[in-house]
């Protein structure tokens, strides 16, 4: 099946910094991909529909300016966190569709201090 | 109302028995039905999709849709300790919605 890959998979900052992570669909291409987060023993929270050459969709309650994102490419979507705060420590991840159904990257646990 | 409800567990099972999991759905104009693996600290990985009613089987696993009732299952026989994790249903045609995800732990 497809493959998504995301980098870091784990990133600990302190908090006020601003954290970038990527997501990249290696053996296809994705002119939208999606940004989900997770808590502990929850589901997946749709956060934004990233769209290659145009702005994100941003689900409600989602800050755009807290979170950030560029459509880069046809392989590259990324998510910047910016001026992070501990309520912000969570497994965000990323997915792309592709024929059928939607092939999801490892995630990237974030953790802010 | 939740799109897609999904009883969170824990289920716990004996090796070699038979996991039934299931969720609910409110939109009746969903067409694609999918079932995906989490295990701890990693990302969802897609086990069976199915598009509109019907049966799916592969290997031991068996995915349910009965579009009249909105209600998906999914079944797999001959469970293995190697099978536990949270199992989530997700909806929907281009943006997913997910159910809870229920936690299966398969005692050896």
């Amino acid at each position: 099946g497809a493959v998504v890959s995301q980098h870091p998979s784990r990133v600990i900052c302190k908090s006020g910094t601003s954290v970038k992570i990527e997501c990249r669909s290696l053996d296809f291409q994705a002119t939208t991909m999606f940004w989900y987060r997770q808590f502990p023993k929850k589901s997946l929270m749709l956060m934004a529909t990233s769209n290659e050459g145009s702005k994100a969709t941003y689900e409600q309650g989602v800050e755009k300016d807290k979170f950030l994102i560029n459509h880069a490419s046809l392989t590259l979507s990324t998510l910047t966190v910016t001026s992070a705060h501990p309520e912000d420590s969570s497994f965000y991840i990323c997915s792309a569709p592709g024929t059928d159904t939607q092939y999801f990257g490892p995630g990237t646990r974030l953790t802010v201090l | 109302q939740k799109e897609v409800e999904q009883d969170p567990g824990p289920l716990s099972v004996p090796e070699g028995a038979i996991v039934s999991l299931n969720c609910t759905y409110s939109n009746s104009a969903f067409q694609y039905f999918m079932w995906y693996r989490q295990y701890s600290r990693k990302g969802p990985e897609l086990l069976m999709y199915t598009y509109s009613s019907g049966n799916k089987e592969d290997g031991r696993f068996t995915a349910q849709v009965d579009k009249s009732s909105k209600y998906i299952s999914l079944f797999i026989r001959d469970s293995q300790p190697s099978d536990s994790a949270t199992y989530l249903c997700a909806i929907g045609d281009y943006k997913l919605s997910f159910g809870a995800g229920t936690t299966v732990t398969v005692r050896a």
